[in-house]
């Protein structure tokens, strides 16, 4: 099973919106509304920001939301501010071998 | 408040084995399933095995299938990794996490702190 496919970095301004995708296959993203999205702080454990493609957890910042089109899975992140900064990993349900995470996106506020 | 608190980690020559505990509170044990996920140093999240919430199902990531075991005492509330063939690249941090919902999708809501294994000679 590869890993979903995601930008290596984004980054935006303060203020500013960024979107950060996630592409896998028909068996994985395209198959299940089962897509998370995990925010890491460096030396943190992950933290879970949207499942189920676009429902966000209680506690988490109606700025931070999901979607999906096809095989793309897509995190956006709007009202950028310093603390957003942090590595970010797209998660799907696959049928092959139940859960596979993507590569990881740096997002730096510049 | 949940917490997860994993241990066992630790330095481990190629070829052996080590196992991992992860004690759990703050929540109903019995009821959710559970996965260990690893990183290693300065890469990705790699999800590692799932066991259901009464250890009937178990599935694994390719990489380590046939090497490790993942199982669960629901009496002590507290996960376990079974690592054995260890090789150079299965050195990580490696963390368990619980599932959001009772026999629902995977999603991992609660993380613990980590445990490094390092295998090296």
């Amino acid at each position: 099973q590869s890993a979903l496919t995601q930008p290596a970095s984004v980054s935006g301004s303060p203020g500013q919106s960024i979107t950060i995708s996630c592409t896998g296959t028909s068996s994985d993203v395209g198959g299940y509304n089962y897509v998370s999205w995990y925010q890491q702080h460096p030396g943190k454990a992950p933290k879970l920001m949207i499942y189920e493609v676009s429902n966000r957890p209680s506690g988490v910042s109606n700025r931070f939301s999901g979607s999906k089109s096809g095989n793309t899975a897509s995190l956006t992140i709007s009202g950028l501010q310093a603390e957003d900064e942090a590595d970010y990993y797209c998660s799907s349900y696959t049928s092959s071998s139940y859960v596979v995470f993507g590569g990881g996106t740096k997002l730096t506020v510049l | 408040q949940v917490q997860l608190v994993e241990s066992g980690g630790g330095v481990v020559q190629p070829g052996g084995s080590l196992r991992l505990s992860c004690a759990a509170s703050g929540f109903t044990f019995s009821s959710y399933g559970m996965h260990w996920v690893r990183q290693a140093p300065g890469k990705g999240l790699e999800w590692v095995a799932f066991i259901r919430y009464d250890g009937s199902n178990k599935y694994y990531a390719d990489s380590v299938k046939g090497r490790f075991t993942i199982s669960r005492d629901n009496s002590k509330n507290t996960l376990y990794l079974q690592m054995n063939s260890l090789r150079a690249e299965d050195t990580a941090v490696y963390y368990c996490a619980k599932d959001v919902a009772v026999a629902g999708p995977p999603y991992f809501d609660y993380w613990g702190q980590g445990t490094l294994v390092t295998v090296s000679s």
